[in-house]
């Protein structure tokens, strides 16, 4: 178990359709991090925040948002959805900021919400 | 920009034999370098790392090395078993183990055979 919780783990939905996806990091990590997994895409990093300000973007589209609140947690919004989007999403957590300072730690990844849209 | 490959899956082997899952990558500057590892039905987890040339990271029997002239980190264990069955992630991070913006590779099934 790594500590990461994503809820929830299925989410089946119509196009054009909006959904939030939640994200819970492990105890005292500050990163928090977004990737999608498609078929024809394999893993592709969407975003990152540490400790509720957004610390890095990759190929997030702008149909898609995410945010971190005070208490840690994230949510990543996808709206407007359409076929393509359905995917496996994952979040993963860190202890640092994702760079080099020497208290960063690999990341921990939660089991994914699988999103069909339908 | 840059890019990870991996060879193509499905690799399958016979409980025991040796494993070698090819990565090679393409990056300016001095990138790290990751193995995660993905069981059915749960997310990625770190199975070794290097953060420089020449390094060699090393975790469960699996071993993999910083090659910077031949711009690979193959993944290699000398004799696997059933509990290896998994998806192999080949990953490129930033300088010295930075691991925001990971590039991961397309995935690797390896299915062992008892």
């Amino acid at each position: 178990d790594s500590g990461v919780t994503q809820t929830p783990k299925h989410l089946i939905t119509a196009t054009g359709q909006r959904v939030t996806l939640r994200c819970s990091p492990r105890s005292g990590d500050l990163s928090v991090y977004w990737y999608q997994q498609s078929l024809d895409q394999g893993l592709q990093f969407l975003i990152q925040y540490y400790n509720g300000e957004e610390r890095a973007k990759g190929n997030i589209l702008e149909r898609f948002s995410a945010q971190q609140f005070p208490d840690l947690h994230s949510e990543l919004n996808l709206s407007s959805l359409e076929l393509g989007d359905s995917a496996l999403y994952f979040c993963a957590s860190s202890a640092g900021t994702g760079g080099t300072s020497p208290y960063n730690s690999p990341l921990h990844f939660g089991n994914g919400t699988r999103l069909t849209v339908t | 920009g840059n890019s990870v490959t991996q060879m193509e899956g499905p690799v399958t082997l016979s409980e025991e034999a040796f494993l070698t899952i090819n990565c090679t990558y393409t990056a300016t500057g001095y990138p790290s370098l990751f193995w995660y590892v993905q069981y059915p039905g749960e997310g990625l987890q770190l199975l070794l790392k290097a953060t420089k040339a020449d390094d060699k990271g090393s975790n469960k029997g699996f071993e993999a090395t910083y090659r910077k002239e031949t711009t690979s980190f193959h993944l290699e264990k000398g004799s696997v078993q059933v509990s290896d069955s998994a998806v192999y992630f080949c990953a490129l991070g930033g300088y010295g183990g930075a691991t925001n913006k990971l590039i991961f590779g397309t995935g690797t099934l390896l299915a062992v055979q008892p």
